[in-house]
């Protein structure tokens, strides 16, 4: 079965900055759009950002444009979130999602999760 | 308009139906296809419907989805106590060049 595990949240002062990591394993990595979508504690699902499949196209949320990037490692099969001037409403649970096929770009199959807090 | 709008809960008895609606305008639903999320208590979100009304292997034919012009709806027939969670819808926006997701529903079972 797909696997993906998230990691590299953590504690962070505001206007820090932090890489999340998501390790793909169980399909053919570089054949699926990814995405990174976020949960703040008790609320909705937000989406943060995707990517094609190699790296070349990536959309960003309004609320993320110009601080956090995403990028892949198709030779580690691994998504990445770097996130930058981090602030109090980026704390969340933030979730690695691949495509729902090959031809499907929308959210599939998900982690679950690595919790990123934002304070000082 | 950018948004979709769900209810945000709905309830039912065991073996009752119940659906919940997504609202959402012309730069998403309306030119964009659904998938509903089911989220358990402490839970990564699973995707139950895409592509409006396709179930992903696995997910039981009890659970069902469909889309006219800009709202589309998730029905749930034969309610079980399992299907106690947050119910979310989510499609791609051509405005806001980015996936929209529903504000979630809660989903009770009495």
């Amino acid at each position: 079965e797909v696997q993906l595990v998230e990691s590299g949240g953590g504690l962070v002062q505001p206007g820090g900055s932090l890489r999340l990591s998501c390790a793909a394993s169980r399909f053919t990595f570089n054949n699926f759009w990814m995405h990174w979508v976020r949960q703040a504690p008790g609320k909705g699902l937000v989406w943060v950002s995707r990517i094609d499949r190699d790296g070349s196209r990536k959309d960003y949320a309004d609320s993320v444009k110009g601080r956090f990037t995403i990028s892949r490692d198709n030779a580690k099969n691994t998504l990445y979130l770097q996130m930058n001037s981090l602030r109090a409403e980026d704390t969340a649970m933030y979730y690695c999602a691949r495509a729902i096929s090959e031809s499907k770009k929308g959210c599939g199959f998900w982690g679950q999760g690595t919790l990123v807090t934002v304070s000082s | 308009q950018s948004v979709l709008t769900q209810p945000p809960s709905a309830s039912g008895t065991p073996g009752q139906r119940v659906t919940i609606f997504c609202s959402g305008g012309s730069s998403n639903i309306g030119n964009n296809t659904v998938n509903w999320y089911q989220q358990l208590p402490g839970t990564a979100p699973k995707l139950l419907i895409y592509s409006n009304i396709q179930r992903p292997s696995g997910v039981p034919d009890r659970l069902s989805g469909s889309k006219s012009g800009t709202s589309a709806s998730l029905a749930i027939s034969g309610l079980q106590s399992e299907d106690e969670a947050d119910y979310y819808c989510a499609a791609w926006d051509d405005s806001l060049n980015g996936v929209l997701f529903g504000g979630g529903t809660k989903l009770t079972v009495l």
